[in-house]
């Protein structure tokens, strides 16, 4: 069974960078036709898309975002990462990762990440 | 790029039927979206893909009381049978090439 789980700081600083890391267990990162996703919730608020990577490393993200996002995927260790730097109090939220093929069809348990000093 | 609208809540009693729909913008009616269902305190759940044809597809493990249909822009989530565990936000989701898009959410509530 597929199982995807976040890990990370639950709490960062204003201005620092926010990182987390997507473990995938009971399935191959390198699986077709499968790429992976972030996906945060801040709290009371809807889904908001963060970005998506392959397994070989092409990244697409969301516009809005794109000047603060990096994402990256080790193949070996079967995991990928966010990075979201300069962060604010408007980050504070919970962050997912996914799989994705058209849509996104496995989820993670969620972390909730709290930006303050 | 696809805007999906989605009413902010329904309510239904325990054993009845709730319809939900998620609307897709304009220029955008043939679209196929997915319905993920999310629990309170518990991450989204995916239910269905679902195609502007009416065909769905469900997830492992999703009832069979959850069923999809369409009609023109608009996609329907239908619960029959409300379980007290239905009790959840139900999110709409589309994509415009490697961009996904998710609608506002709606809230189900079991009386």
């Amino acid at each position: 069974q597929l199982q995807l789980q976040e890990s990370g700081p639950g709490l960062v600083k204003p201005s620092e960078t926010l990182s987390l890391t997507c473990s995938v267990s009971g399935g191959s990162i390198n699986s077709s036709p499968y790429y992976w996703g972030w996906i945060r919730q801040p709290p009371g608020q809807g889904l908001g898309w963060i970005g998506s990577i392959f397994h070989n490393g092409v990244t697409y993200y969301n516009p809005s975002l794109k000047s603060r996002v990096t994402m990256s995927v080790d193949t070996s260790k079967n995991q990928f990462s966010l990075k979201l730097n300069s962060v604010t109090a408007a980050d504070t939220a919970v962050y997912y990762c996914a799989r994705r093929s058209s849509i996104f069809d496995f989820w993670g348990q969620g972390i909730l990440v709290t930006v303050s000093s | 790029q696809p805007v999906l609208t989605q009413s902010s809540s329904a309510s239904a009693s325990l054993g009845s039927s709730v319809n939900l729909t998620c609307t897709l913008s304009s220029g955008h009616s043939r679209y196929t979206i997915a319905w993920h269902q999310q629990q309170p305190g518990k991450a989204p759940r995916y239910l269905m893909k679902l195609e502007g044809s009416g065909s769905y597809n469900k997830g492992s493990g999703v009832p069979d009381r959850f069923s999809g249909s369409s009609s023109g822009a608009d996609r329907y989530l239908t619960i029959s049978n409300l379980q007290s565990e239905d009790e959840a936000e139900y999110h709409c989701e589309t994509w415009d090439g490697y961009t996904p898009v998710f609608g506002g959410g709606t809230k189900v509530t079991v009386l």
